[in-house]
């Protein structure tokens, strides 16, 4: 069990460029998920995949934000023109169906804009 | 999802047990109640989980009520490591894989 692994930990970029997370999960997880995390607050759900479908992208923050999984494996998620507000901690999780009732977290990705 | 309540934070000297209540009066029957930790700049990790019944595992114990309305996490020898935020959230079906949603939690404090 490798864990969820998440790249890059860190990221300081300038406000109007693209940035884009990557997520490995958990082999044979096939559900993904992302949170947003801001400073204070608990994770804030954003969306998930199952397999190579996304189920559930209704809270994504805007219309910037875009996550995809082609293959069912990895899942990147990328932020158009960036803000300061999107200055955040993104989390990535997994889980499988039958597999236990746990959901894995990765360490996050921090973005910083500047 | 039901809400949960609980204290923003809370103390706790090392060696002692920490008792981490929460409240989650409109639970629905088919709901379990998670617990969850995220020690500073890291991931949420996996605490303990339960429907009715109490339950214990290697980290901490879970208290339910008789009415599934409140629970307790209890750490029952604190160590520093164990300064955290600590999250209580309730849950449908656990095979459903809905996502977790998660509130503000109680920070805990563990002095030595």
């Amino acid at each position: 069990d490798t864990g969820v692994s998440q790249d890059p930990r860190h990221k300081i970029t300038k406000r109007g460029q693209n940035v884009t997370f990557r997520c490995d999960p958990i082999s044979e997880h096939n559900r993904l998920y992302w949170y947003r995390q801001t400073l204070g607050q608990g994770p804030e759900f954003l969306t998930y995949f199952q397999n190579e479908a996304q189920l559930e992208k209704s809270r994504l923050l805007s219309d910037r934000f875009s996550a995809e999984r082609p293959k069912g494996s990895f899942s990147t998620l990328e932020i158009q023109r960036t803000e300061q507000g999107d200055s955040a901690m993104y989390l990535c999780a997994s889980w499988r169906p039958g597999g236990g009732n746990t959901i894995y977290f990765g360490e996050g990705s921090w973005l910083t804009v500047v | 999802d039901a809400k949960t309540t609980q204290p923003p934070s809370m103390d706790c000297a090392e060696g002692r047990a920490a008792n981490l209540p929460c409240n989650h009066s409109t639970i629905s029957g088919n709901e379990y109640v998670y617990w969850y930790r995220q020690i500073h700049s890291q991931g949420p990790q996996y605490i303990i989980h339960g429907l009715k019944n109490n339950e214990t595992n290697e980290m901490a114990s879970l208290i339910i009520t008789e009415d599934r309305k409140s629970s307790t996490l209890i750490l029952p020898h604190a160590t520093l490591r164990d300064t955290a935020v600590y999250y209580c959230i309730v849950r449908l079906n656990s095979n459903s894989g809905y996502a977790l949603n998660f509130g503000k939690g109680t920070s805990l404090l563990v002095t030595p």
